[in-house]
């Protein structure tokens, strides 16, 4: 199976700035990755796929970038409503793995 | 719109079956795969299973392998998961999910509300 890392575990951030959450995966998956973020009690959204293309409705100050091994999702400037968890998720092959998430607090 | 509408939830002693379903519409379920996905109280998002737009191929996780079983039904566009010999750490809220078009497996764009399901005696 295909382990993904997500670090840091948590993290705090004020209103306006920018974030980065970075993934890897235990072995290639090239670009077959997705991002979602997740509200408490809440379904996950999703906000990008194929590692960097945005899903429709996504605002463009999230991106993603990376293949092979290491991804990185990066929020351009920290809103009240991005305070949230992320996950990464490799879908290159089955079973589908998800990193542990990052938790992004109000500093 | 896509609208995926999970039911079948609830309390349930270990060892007892529970079915799960999932009511889909605004695209064509026909041709598409799907998962379910679930996620404890308070722990991250764990993938449970997948089954191909046709029911052809069925796809698990070793924790529920021989205990769960994915089938769909394209004429009423639902989808649905069997769970058996249930056990306490099967509780979690469950989500069914639909891919991006393509090829599986493939990026999961749209999400239920997810039903909860708690495994306790």
């Amino acid at each position: 199976d295909i382990q993904m890392t997500q670090s840091p575990s948590s993290l705090s951030a004020s209103v306006g700035d920018r974030v980065t959450i970075t993934c890897r995966a235990s072995q290639d998956i090239s670009n077959s990755l997705a991002w979602f973020q997740q509200k408490p009690g809440k379904a996950p959204k999703s906000l990008i796929y194929a590692a960097s293309s945005l899903q429709s409705g996504v605002p463009s100050k999230f991106s993603g970038s990376g293949s092979g091994t290491d991804f990185t999702l990066t929020i351009s400037s920290l809103q009240s409503e991005d305070f949230a968890t992320y996950y990464c998720q490799q879908y290159k092959s089955y079973p589908l793995t998800f990193g542990g998430g990052t938790k992004v607090e109000i500093k | 719109q896509v609208q995926l509408v999970e039911s079948g939830g609830g309390v349930v002693q270990p060892g007892r079956s529970l079915r799960l379903s999932c009511a889909a519409s605004g695209f064509i379920f026909s041709i598409y795969g799907m998962h379910w996905v679930r996620q404890a109280p308070g722990k991250g998002l764990e993938w449970v299973a997948a089954i191909l737009h046709d029911g052809s191929l069925k796809y698990y996780a070793d924790s529920v392998k021989g205990r769960f079983t994915i089938s769909r039904d394209n004429s009423k566009n639902t989808l649905y998961l069997q769970m058996n010999s249930l056990r306490p750490d099967d509780t979690a809220v469950y989500f069914c999910a639909k891919p991006v078009p393509g090829d599986p497996p493939q990026a999961i764009d749209y999400w239920g509300q997810g039903t909860l399901v708690t495994v306790s005696s």
